[in-house]
């Protein structure tokens, strides 16, 4: 399967632990972005990447979150000091920065459950 | 926050009738598109319509813009059982940015 990829697809951890997630994009794409998603609602952005370049982030994000992509490849996800309301989907999804190419690709998530 | 709000937010059908759903947005955009999600197959792109397009087809799938009333249609013709899903429209600004923000939602369920 060469579709984006997230790991793990599940993941339960206690109020004020640390947690990182893990994306693999489709190879030849350039883009990045990460997304939570809550029931019933659609995909909010948190953060892009262009190659191994953040270049928007939303200011939603709090800075217990932190996003990397080294090396352009895969990237991580990292929430510190998780809290009740940080409980999501967490969506991963990538694209190519090809002329009019803006249809993203996205990976299976992982929900995240802080109890 | 979401930029999109879907309407309605739930649709019960017959399979084979057609479904329509509406997509209102607040800013001045590139491009809209739509996207189904199921929980067999997560998000899914359906189709992209650009701010100069007024109205785009792929198979069963037709999509219209009015860029004057910042609002978009989808209209999935002949629907399958397999059509349910939650679709979501998803705005991508004018400008560089490359930030998509995606509505609400629309469930829709078709009845076999």
């Amino acid at each position: 399967d060469t579709g984006v990829s997230q790991d793990p697809r599940h993941k339960i951890t206690k109020r004020g632990q640390n947690v990182t997630f893990r994306c693999d994009p489709i190879s030849e794409h350039n883009r990045l972005y990460w997304y939570r998603q809550t029931l019933g609602q659609g995909p909010e952005f948190l953060t892009y990447f262009q190659n191994e370049a953040q270049l928007e982030k939303s200011r939603l994000l709090s800075d217990r979150f932190s996003a990397e992509r080294p090396k352009g490849s895969f990237s991580t996800l990292e929430i510190q000091r998780t809290e009740q309301g940080d409980s999501a989907m967490y969506l991963c999804a990538s694209s190519l920065s090809a002329a009019g190419s803006y249809e993203q690709y996205f990976g299976p998530g992982t929900r995240l459950t802080v109890t | 926050s979401q930029q999109g709000e879907e309407d309605p937010q739930a649709l019960s059908i017959q399979e084979g009738e057609n479904a329509t759903m509406n997509c209102s947005y607040k800013t001045s955009i590139n491009n809209l598109q739509w996207y189904r999600q199921n929980s067999g197959r997560g998000l899914v792109h359906l189709i992209l319509i650009r701010s100069n397009e007024r109205e785009k087809h792929s198979g069963r799938l037709r999509v219209t813009l009015d860029t004057s009333k910042k609002s978009s249609s989808l209209l999935i013709t002949a629907s399958r059982a397999a059509d349910t899903a939650s679709y979501f429209c998803a705005t991508k600004p004018s400008g560089g940015y490359q930030k998509v923000t995606f509505g609400t939602g629309t469930k829709l369920q078709v009845i076999p």
